[in-house]
């Protein structure tokens, strides 16, 4: 299957600070790329989606100025949550998709 | 409105007893259905795409199937290292390609 790398896979930060999350497709150039978030437990959250170029498309109840979204180039998106604060802790996942989606490993973030 | 419904929610088995995932899906022109498999604080690995019914698809001891309404994952003599959450996910004709996911089925196999 298609590689798709994530990083990092695990930080932690001080409330009120911001947090760069980057997705990579290392052999594919994707179409599109998808945001998620996942308690524990449960399934994953869709949060957004991302196309090359163009703005991401937030589902409802998603915050765009906390969770900015960036889609650099076809096998790059970034997602930088700003203003930290403990609820943000969670663990959010990317996948890159040609149809088939495929994910990175997940980035668990501790926000103290 | 597309939805997916996995049972059951949490399943044990014993090492070598062969069981079965079910997969319930209502969704308007399916394009693909998708099983992945996710390790506790992984993200979910790809396992297979289905297309049509009576459509089948192996790997090692996995086995899906997929009906007009529901998918299987049938699990054959089945190893502690098969331990994991087995999520099935849909794309339909007016999603574009975002997946909509069951709630996963939490699988654990005792050696």
């Amino acid at each position: 299957g298609a590689v798709v790398s994530q990083h990092p896979s695990r930080v932690i930060c001080k409330s009120g600070t911001s947090v760069k999350i980057e997705c990579r497709s290392l052999d594919f150039q994707a179409t599109t790329m998808f945001w998620y978030r996942q308690f524990p437990k449960q399934s994953l959250m869709l949060m957004a989606t991302s196309n090359e170029g163009s703005k991401a498309t937030y589902e409802q109840g998603v915050e765009k100025d906390k969770f900015l979204i960036n889609h650099a180039s076809l096998t790059l998106s970034t997602l930088t949550v700003t203003s930290a604060h403990p609820e943000d802790s969670s663990f959010y996942i990317c996948s890159a998709t040609r149809f088939e989606a495929f994910f990175g490993q997940g980035t668990r973030l501790t926000v103290v | 409105e597309d939805q997916v419904t996995q049972s059951p929610e949490a399943l044990r088995l014993q090492e070598g007893e062969s069981s079965s995932l079910n997969c319930s899906y209502t969704v308007s022109g399916l394009r693909g259905l998708f099983w992945y498999r996710q390790d506790p604080g992984k993200g979910p690995e790809f396992l297979f795409t289905l297309y049509s019914a009576g459509e089948e698809k192996e790997k090692e001891r996995l086995k899906a199937t997929l009906t007009k309404k529901e998918s299987f994952l049938h699990i054959t003599a089945p190893k502690p290292e098969d331990s994991a959450t087995y999520l099935c996910a849909v794309v339909g004709s007016y999603n574009t390609d975002k997946l909509i996911f069951g709630t996963g089925t939490r699988l654990q196999v005792f050696p």
